[in-house]
């Protein structure tokens, strides 16, 4: 299976902050990679797809780059709704792994 | 506007097979485009790829649970079920069905809300 990594596994930020968040694959996945979002107690959320694609209806703040093992996620600016656990998924081969999760708690 | 809800029991006893149905509604479980997945998450920890299928029947396996598991369609109720045979505590999660989109262990665009599953006596 590919391993993937995300760091930090927690962050505190503030409201208006700009924020990275980095996801590592184990082998090259091209960029078979998704970013999701999730609140306690809801299903997780697809914001990014194919690294960089933002799914429909998310904000513009959210923004996917990297390609091959190094992907990050950045929320450009903060907003109360983003504090949430953020999970990495590589799709390049099956079974598609997830990342551990990284909870953005605010500041 | 697609839609997913699991349905199942909530409890199920060690040893036994937890078996869970996913109904789509809004869209058609037939679609060329898509397969149909299942998403597990332990309470208080990180997702599990569990398997995903193809309207046809063709199913991929989480090699980690593949001996335990069966996914099958039914596209004449526009469902597809999850069979997890021999389960112990360590099956306790909240289990996901979701629209894969992006090829057989692609990205999940539309889940279903879970349904929590307690392996207990």
């Amino acid at each position: 299976d590919i391993q993937m990594t995300q760091s930090p596994s927690t962050l505190s930020a503030f409201v208006g902050d700009r924020v990275t968040i980095t996801c590592r694959a184990s082998q090259s996945i091209s960029s078979w990679l998704a970013w999701y979002q999730q609140k306690p107690g809801k299903a997780p959320k697809l914001l990014i797809y194919k690294a960089s694609s933002l799914e429909s209806g998310v904000p513009s703040r959210f923004s996917g780059s990297g390609s091959g093992t190094e992907f990050t996620l950045t929320i450009s600016s903060l907003q109360p709704d983003d504090f949430a656990t953020y999970y990495c998924q590589q799709y390049n081969s099956y079974p598609g792994t997830f990342g551990q999760g990284t909870k953005l708690e605010i500041k | 506007q697609l839609q997913l809800q699991e349905s199942g029991p909530g409890l199920v006893k060690p040893s036994e097979t937890l078996s869970l149905t996913c109904t789509v509604s809004g869209g058609s479980i037939s679609s060329s485009s898509h397969y149909w997945g299942w998403i597990r998450q332990p309470p208080g920890k990180g997702l599990e790829w569990i398997g995903s299928i193809y309207y046809s029947g063709s199913a991929y396996y989480n090699p980690s649970l593949k001996s335990r598991v069966t996914i099958s369609v039914d596209t004449s109720k526009n469902q597809f079920s999850l069979k997890l045979s021999s389960v112990t505590a360590a099956d306790t999660a909240v289990y996901y069905c979701a629209r894969v989109t992006g090829g057989v262990a692609g990205a999940f665009d539309y889940w279903g809300q879970g349904t929590l599953v307690t392996v207990s006596s």
